[in-house]
């Protein structure tokens, strides 16, 4: 099955600095990239996503980038806020087959210092 | 839209009882799915089902968990009995089709296994 690997487990930035966080995958079928947020002690939230067709994807101060070849793609944060603290999830799936199911990574812990 | 909703948000049980945790997707919602976050990790998959019908249980440790779906719409899954390893976070997820459209979470039920 898919296997999902995030770096770094914690990042810690000063406010306005830019942040990036890092996701490979082993399946090269898998074909659809989201980003979740997820808060202390709340749900994970969609932030943003990618498809396979794409190889960077903007909103506002967040970006994600992929690259098919190597099997790996990243979040970008510019402008990093006291409020982007919170756990990232990267994850990856096999979209389109009707069943697929996301895969997560094991987290990664942004820390914005003001 | 109202989102999905789960309950409880928090039991705490000793070992070797039992426990069941509801989930309610998002109206229209055909697949629905069941994770296991354990603290400090990515969500795990336990058991995804579309309409009624179980489409991926391959992580889920059947000596003990269950779930069901049965009128296709809200789900429960239940631990019986319960280990110390299954302190976690339940977390009930909803899309409209395939998981390439992103999945909508509930806030979760923290189990705490003593």
């Amino acid at each position: 099955g898919e296997n999902v690997e995030q770096h770094p487990s914690t990042l810690s930035v000063q406010e306005g600095d830019s942040a990036v966080i890092k996701c490979t995958y082993s399946d090269s079928a898998s074909n659809y990239f989201p980003w979740y947020k997820q808060e202390l002690g709340k749900r994970p939230q969609l932030i943003i996503d990618i498809r396979s067709n794409v190889g960077e994807k903007k909103d506002q101060r967040i970006a994600v980038t992929l690259n098919k070849t190597a099997k790996h793609f990243s979040l970008h944060i510019t402008e990093t806020q006291p409020e982007d603290s919170a756990v990232y999830f990267c994850a990856a799936s096999k979209g389109g087959s009707g069943y697929s199911t996301l895969t997560f990574g094991k987290g990664t812990m942004l820390l914005v210092s003001p | 839209e109202a989102g999905v909703a789960q309950s409880p948000r928090y039991k705490i049980i000793e070992k070797r009882q039992s426990v069941a945790f509801w989930c309610n997707p998002i109206s229209g919602h055909a697949t629905l799915y069941w994770y296991q976050q354990i603290l400090g990790q990515g969500p795990k998959l336990l058991i995804q089902f579309q309409n009624n019908g179980v489409v991926d249980d391959s992580q889920l440790p059947k000596d003990r968990f269950s779930a069901e779906r049965l009128k296709g719409v809200d789900s429960t899954l239940k631990i019986q009995p319960a280990k110390l390893e299954d302190s976690a976070v339940y977390l009930c997820a909803s899309s409209f089709g395939a998981a390439n459209y992103g999945y909508t979470f509930g806030s979760g039920t923290r189990l705490t296994v003593v």
